[in-house]
């Protein structure tokens, strides 16, 4: 059973304030690393995907590495506003016989206070 | 541009009657097709996974099942609920291609046996 951890949990914040978690896997049979930003009432949407160790991706405000041989990734948010509030899920692709799916962790609840 | 349908949106069902879910996707042919579910206070588990018409590959053993009668569609049976089966599900498609599994979500499914 592969294990995906996500840290903190659930995790409050001041608008304008910069935060970040955590996402840990396992560092072997390792083929790519997905984060999904999940709000409510509506679908999880795919912020990132990673494949290379010391990868860094961007899309505005919000920032994610990667560690591969360590089995960790970040996620960044720098200056949060209130629409960043949400549950962000990273998910493990694995090579070979885990093709095709992806085995997500339980993700971590940011609320952003006005 | 692909969209991707579930329905219904909400369901309240006796415990011991069938269940139906469907899904279906537009604008792409030969999808990966996914059945997730969150139950209350766990992340997204994978329940069934399909690459092609007739072929469904289960995760976890349960009271559910899964066909793919078509190319595009997608379907989350029951014979019988439990109250177990409570939860979100979701579904979802992606393209093949480890490294690559980017997968889309649909508006979701939130079921509640009673």
């Amino acid at each position: 059973i592969l294990n995906v951890e996500q840290s903190p949990q659930s995790l409050h914040v001041q608008e304008g304030d910069s935060t970040n978690f955590t996402c840990s896997f396992p560092s072997s049979n390792f083929y790519a690393l997905h984060w999904y930003r999940w709000e409510t009432a509506k679908s999880p949407e795919a912020l990132f995907v990673m494949t290379l160790n010391g990868d860094e991706k961007k899309k505005g405000r919000i920032s994610a590495t990667l560690n591969t041989k360590e089995g960790y990734s970040y996620l960044y948010i720098k200056g949060s506003q209130p629409e960043d509030s949400a549950t962000y899920l990273c998910a493990f692709e694995g090579s070979g016989g885990s093709n095709y799916k992806l085995t997500f962790g339980k993700g971590t609840l940011l609320t952003v206070n006005p | 541009s692909q969209t991707i349908h579930q329905w219904p949106a909400t369901l309240v069902q006796p415990v011991g009657s069938p269940l139906s879910l469907e899904c279906t996707v537009e604008g792409t042919s030969n999808p990966n097709l996914y059945w997730y579910r969150q139950a209350a206070g766990r992340g997204l588990q994978l329940l069934f996974y399909s690459v092609g018409i007739g072929q469904i590959s289960s995760e976890v053993p349960q009271n559910l099942s899964a066909s793919r009668p078509q190319d595009r569609q997608f379907i989350l049976s029951s014979k019988k609920l439990l109250l177990s089966d409570s939860g979100f599900y979701l579904c979802a498609w992606s393209v093949w291609g480890p490294g690559k599994e980017t997968q889309y979500f649909g508006p979701g499914t939130r079921l509640l046996v009673l």
